[in-house]
This record gives C-alpha cells, sequence and structure tokens, in this order.
C-alpha cells in the first residue's frame, strides 16, 4: 500500500522559507517521479512542482518558478520542497503526491499546512 | 498554465445519474489522453477516481466512469448514493508552456 507522509508545514513569515518533506513508503521510490500539489483554503487544487524518478527532470508552476525548489533522495524515500521567498498567497496545505505519467498525481498524502503570515 | 472549466456545483437525487463536464483547450485535454478525476472529501485528501480518460483504479466503484470528446472531458456517476457527496476535481496534462498538470476549478457535487 503507497503511503505518503508530509512534515515541516508551519507559520512563516512573508519572505521567509520552510522546507517541506514526504517519506514514502509502499513502492519503488525510485521509479516514480513525484509532485507536490497545494490547496489555499476553501480553493481548488493547484499543480505546483514534479521531478522524476532520477530527479533529472523537474517541472514547475509559473507560481512559484524561481522561488521553488524540488528534490529527491532515493536513498531516503523522501521527496522535498524547498520553499523561498514565500508571499501570502503561498498559504495553503501543500499535498505530496506519487506520479503517473510525467507529472500526474495519483496516490496523495494527508498534506501539510504552510501559513505565510505576518 | 490556465486552469480548466468546470460548473461551480451540480445536484441528484439518489439513484440518478449527474455529468460532471471539464473543459481544456488543445495544449491539454485535447492533445493528450491524461485526464484524471479526482474526488474530495471536506477535509481530506484526494481521491483518484478515473485516469487516462476512462480508467478506473482497483476498488473504485463501476457507478464512476470517464470520457472525452475533443477539449472537453466528462466525469459520470451513475446510481448516485449519499456518500458521493463531494468536490470533484479534473485534471490533464498541458504542454502549455513546459510540461504540467492543470485542474479544474472543482464541482460541488450535492446528492439531494
Amino acid at each position: 500500500e503507497v503511503q505518503l507522509l508530509e512534515s515541516g508545514g508551519g507559520l512563516v513569515q512573508p519572505g521567509g522559507s520552510l522546507r517541506l518533506s514526504c517519506a514514502a513508503s509502499g513502492f519503488t521510490f525510485r521509479s516514480y517521479g513525484m509532485s507536490w500539489v497545494r490547496q489555499a483554503p476553501g480553493k481548488g487544487l493547484e499543480w505546483v512542482s514534479a521531478t522524476s524518478g532520477d530527479a533529472g527532470e523537474t517541472y514547475y508552476a509559473d507560481s512559484v518558478k524561481g522561488r521553488f525548489i524540488i528534490s529527491r533522495d532515493n536513498s531516503k524515500n523522501t521527496v522535498y520542497l524547498q520553499m523561498n521567498s514565500l508571499r501570502d498567497e503561498d498559504t495553503a496545505v501543500y499535498y505530496c503526491a506519487k506520479v503517473r505519467g510525467l507529472v500526474s498525481p495519483d496516490s496523495w498524502g494527508q498534506g501539510t499546512l504552510v501559513t505565510v503570515s505576518s | 498554465q490556465s486552469a480548466l472549466t468546470q460548473p461551480a456545483s451540480v445536484s441528484g437525487s439518489p439513484g440518478q445519474s449527474i455529468t460532471i463536464s471539464c473543459t481544456g483547450t488543445s495544449s491539454d485535454i485535447g492533445g493528450y489522453n491524461y485526464v484524471s478525476w479526482y474526488q474530495q472529501h471536506p477535509g481530506k485528501a484526494p481521491k483518484v477516481m478515473i485516469y487516462d480518460v476512462n480508467t478506473r483504479p482497483s476498488g473504485v466503484s463501476n457507478r464512476f466512469s470517464g470520457s472525452k470528446s475533443g477539449n472537453t472531458a466528462s466525469l459520470t456517476i451513475s446510481g448516485l448514493q449519499a456518500e458521493d457527496e463531494a468536490d470533484y476535481y479534473c485534471s490533464s496534462y498541458s504542454t502549455s508552456t513546459t510540461p504540467s498538470e492543470v485542474f479544474g476549478g472543482g464541482t460541488k457535487l450535492t446528492v439531494l
């Protein structure tokens, strides 16, 4: 059974940084791409970023390009999202997801809340 | 990376069928057979109900079905049940700029 457990969320001031982690189990981690999707309070889903199984390819939404960095450690079955220059509009629940194909979310974690506020 | 277009809400009575539409462009829905549908109950993570336009994951009821015509995808739920009441999101692989996934704005399904 695929299990994804996000951590690292919390309260951060505008302009600050935060790193999210997602620990995976139940599948051959290095064989699958991983993605991050976020959901602002009361709003819909927004795809944020994805990385290939070998981390050779990374993809970003225009809204986070140049500020967020996705990475992974296949020895630890963990994917990360480094978030810099955070803005109020980055406030959301961030979900980690195993990818089907190149970037499409498949199995999802339970999410971690990031609040950007002064 | 423009969002796909879904109706804000749909409703139906138990036992009836409903269809939710999802409209995109030739850079996403119309160009690829990589449309997914997700169900999300309040406070829960999304769950994939349909992928690759019309494929159901193991464990998903056959009351859920998907289709696509041109730039529009559809999710049909037959034999509506109370537990189907949830938010539903469509998504599609997109190459409007770099490879990405684009989501619809979501549809609130109310079972009357």
